[in-house]
């Protein structure tokens, strides 16, 4: 069963930093792009970035350009954001994200982690 | 950039059809595929349909998603609509390679 599970949030100080993970199993990680999606208290979702399958082409949203980092280690099945300059806007919860995989059965599945919330107040 | 316009909220019967729409303010909406995303209260989101009208293995075959170039929309149709079908429901495509999100659909089963 596949599983993508987030670490790494909590409370910080606006101006502050953190690094997030998010650890893959079940499927073959480095075959997929990967994305950070986030959700604002009460709100709807947001793309914050995304990830080649390599690692070799990154992408970002406006609202985070300059400021989050995204990367992966694909020995070690697990996406990073590294999340500096952090504002009270980003306050959310983060989830790590592919609209697809094949499993081990060669079955499509959707993959969603549970999400890790990342407070950000003084 | 475009933007993805979700109605905000709809409502239907258990046993009846629902269609939630999805349109592309700008360039075409066969331009990238669209994704469907079920949020239900207090959880994760999942996926429902992935490029433009795919299921994923264990989404009951109630879920279909098509889309429409005259009205550069993309729809999600739910048949036989049951109570656990209440939740949220967002489209997603691609700007380029970044992903924009339509801003969900309340969906409620009464």
């Amino acid at each position: 069963e596949v599983q993508l599970l987030e670490s790494g949030g909590g409370l910080v100080q606006p101006g502050g930093s953190l690094r997030l993970s998010c650890a893959a199993s079940g499927f073959t990680f480095s075959s997929y792009a990967m994305s950070w999606v986030r959700q604002a208290p009460g709100k709807g979702l947001e793309w914050v970035s995304a990830i080649s399958g390599s690692g070799g082409s990154t992408y970002y949203a406006d609202s985070v350009k300059g400021r989050f980092t995204i990367s992966r280690d694909n020995s070690k099945n697990t996406l990073y954001l590294q999340m500096n300059s952090l504002r009270a806007e980003d306050t959310a919860v983060y989830y790590c994200a592919t609209p697809y995989y094949y499993d081990s059965s060669g079955y499509p599945k959707g993959g969603w982690g549970q999400g890790t919330l990342v407070t950000v107040s003084s | 950039n475009f933007m993805l316009t979700q109605p905000h909220s709809v409502s239907e019967s258990p046993g009846k059809t629902v269609t939630i729409s999805c349109t592309r303010s700008s360039g075409s909406i066969a331009s990238n595929y669209v994704q469907w995303y079920q949020q239900r209260p207090g959880s994760a989101p999942t996926t429902v349909i992935y490029e433009d009208n795919q299921r994923p293995s264990g989404v009951p075959d109630r879920f279909s998603g098509s889309i429409d170039s005259s009205s550069n929309s993309a729809s999600l149709t739910i048949s036989g609509l049951k109570t656990e079908d209440e939740a949220d429901y967002y489209c997603q495509s691609y700007d380029s390679s970044n992903g924009v999100f339509g801003g969900g659909t309340k969906l409620t089963v009464l």
